[in-house]
């Protein structure tokens, strides 16, 4: 398995535009997760989803973000319109939850992210 | 509220020299806590969660829940040790909350 897969792994962008960011789970993987990196702040949760239904959104910025998985091998993270202080590093993850709800979290792996700019 | 914090952002050491990476927590219950690496140009990858109860390249890390700590640590360091490192615990059943992170510098 090649893991986590992310694309782009590098984006260059204007403020103002769509940013459209995609991640391909670890096969039999039942939960993902997006990250957002920064200096200041460490990694902080964005989205969680369990068997495709996004659980817990809270970690979302603000309406500017959205995340949807229309299946289990696939994710994105979109941000429209873009501002210079989304620049970050956005990680994919993901992990098998086993027992009622996924009450049992087991690893996660992550994937190799992806490297936002906005200018 | 929930909280890891990881005071260091910095630590430089020389080779051969013990290393202690700090992590402390703030968590109502039992925590699962766990440290992840990412090394230059690689994936943050999971090093050691406190259940196991194990050395992983020679890192070990003990709960303390009297300090709220899980420090990591490891008696000689080596120059392949240099990387990013975090503490984690996981609230509820899947919400990892992350430390900051401290870059490691293992100095020749």
């Amino acid at each position: 398995d090649a893991g986590v897969i992310q694309s782009p792994r590098h984006e260059v962008t204007e403020m103002g535009q769509e940013v459209t960011l995609r991640c391909k789970p670890i096969s039999g993987h039942n939960s993902l997760f997006w990250y957002r990196q920064t200096m200041m702040r460490g990694l902080e949760l964005l989205i969680y989803f369990n068997n495709n239904v996004p659980i817990d959104d809270s970690g979302m910025p603000e309406d500017r973000f959205s995340a949807k998985m229309p299946n289990a091998s696939f994710s994105t993270l979109k941000i429209q319109p873009s501002e210079p202080r989304d620049s970050a590093v956005y990680f994919c993850a993901s992990s098998l939850a086993l027992g009622t709800s996924g009450s049992h979290q087991e690893t996660q792996y992550f994937g190799p992210g992806t490297r936002l700019l906005v200018l | 509220a929930q909280r890891v914090t990881q005071p260091e952002k910095l630590l430089s050491v020389f080779k051969g020299a013990p290393v202690e990476l700090k992590c402390n927590y703030s968590y109502s219950g039992s925590p699962e806590l766990f440290w992840y690496v990412q090394y230059s140009r690689q994936r943050l990858q999971l090093l050691l969660r406190h259940i196991s109860r194990e050395s992983i390249k020679g890192f070990t890390a003990d709960l303390n829940k009297g300090e709220t700590s899980f420090h990591l640590k490891k008696p000689f360091a080596q120059e392949e040790d240099s990387a990013m490192y975090y503490c984690a615990l996981i609230s509820g059943t899947y919400k990892y909350i992350f430390g900051t992170g401290t870059r490691l510098k293992v100095l020749a």
